[in-house]
């Protein structure tokens, strides 16, 4: 059973305090994505990584950026939060690109 | 730019009418569509995706149509049931294998 999980469930931040959200997945998946949330607007997907120090951008990076220095583990860092980044953050990971995507109970994150 | 347009944004019906969400999306090379199930409070679980290869795939009461041609998608659940509550998101494979989904469809199923 595939177990991705994130290092917070909810995290209450200041406006300009760099922020760091974690992803640990269990099953040697090659693939790791950062969504954020917003009702209306989807999933929409900030930053993803096919290998170890490998990143790519997705549809919205800016204001964020990744680090994956092992393969079981994808960090997401807001280096100066802002109150429009308040929103819900899911990881998720799967084999291949073309495969299942198992997601993250997701990380609430609200700046103020 | 790639893009996945998804309607309708809410659908209600009552328990035992079927449900459709449609999908359209941009990127012609597209070649995977899953449908993922997000319970209200829960992370968004995949229910069923269909590959360019084949028009139709069924799995009890939900199905997956697809129309490369005209590049839209659908789900379809039939005999609905109070546990079939929740959003749905379709998606399509965008450029280098990333998935881009739509902006979700809340499906409410009155007893």
């Amino acid at each position: 059973d595939v177990k991705v999980t994130q290092s917070s469930r909810y995290l209450v931040k200041r406006t300009g305090e760099k922020v760091f959200l974690e992803c640990v997945q269990d099953m040697d998946h090659e693939n790791m994505f950062w969504y954020r949330q917003d009702p209306g607007l989807g999933l929409r997907l900030i930053y993803f990584s096919y290998d170890v120090k490998m990143k790519e951008k997705g549809d919205i990076p800016e204001g964020y950026s990744v680090s994956r220095e092992k393969k079981e583990r994808f960090s997401l860092i807001l280096e100066s939060a802002s109150t429009n980044q308040t929103s819900m953050y899911l990881c998720a990971s799967s084999l291949s690109g073309f495969d299942e995507q198992y997601f993250g109970p997701g990380t609430r994150l609200t700046v103020t | 730019g790639e893009n996945v347009e998804q309607h309708p944004s809410t659908l209600s019906v009552q328990e035992g009418d079927s449900a459709v969400i449609k999908c359209t999306y941009s990127d012609s090379a597209s070649n995977y569509f899953p449908w993922y199930k997000q319970e209200l409070g829960k992370r968004p679980q995949l229910i069923i995706d269909i590959r360019s290869n084949v028009g139709e795939k069924k799995d009890q009461r939900i199905a997956v149509t697809l129309n490369k041609t005209a590049k839209h998608f659908s789900l379809h659940i039939t005999e609905t049931q109070p546990e079939d509550s929740a959003v749905y998101f379709c998606a399509a494979t965008g450029q280098g294998g990333k998935l881009i989904f739509g902006q979700g469809t809340e499906l409410s199923v009155k007893p």
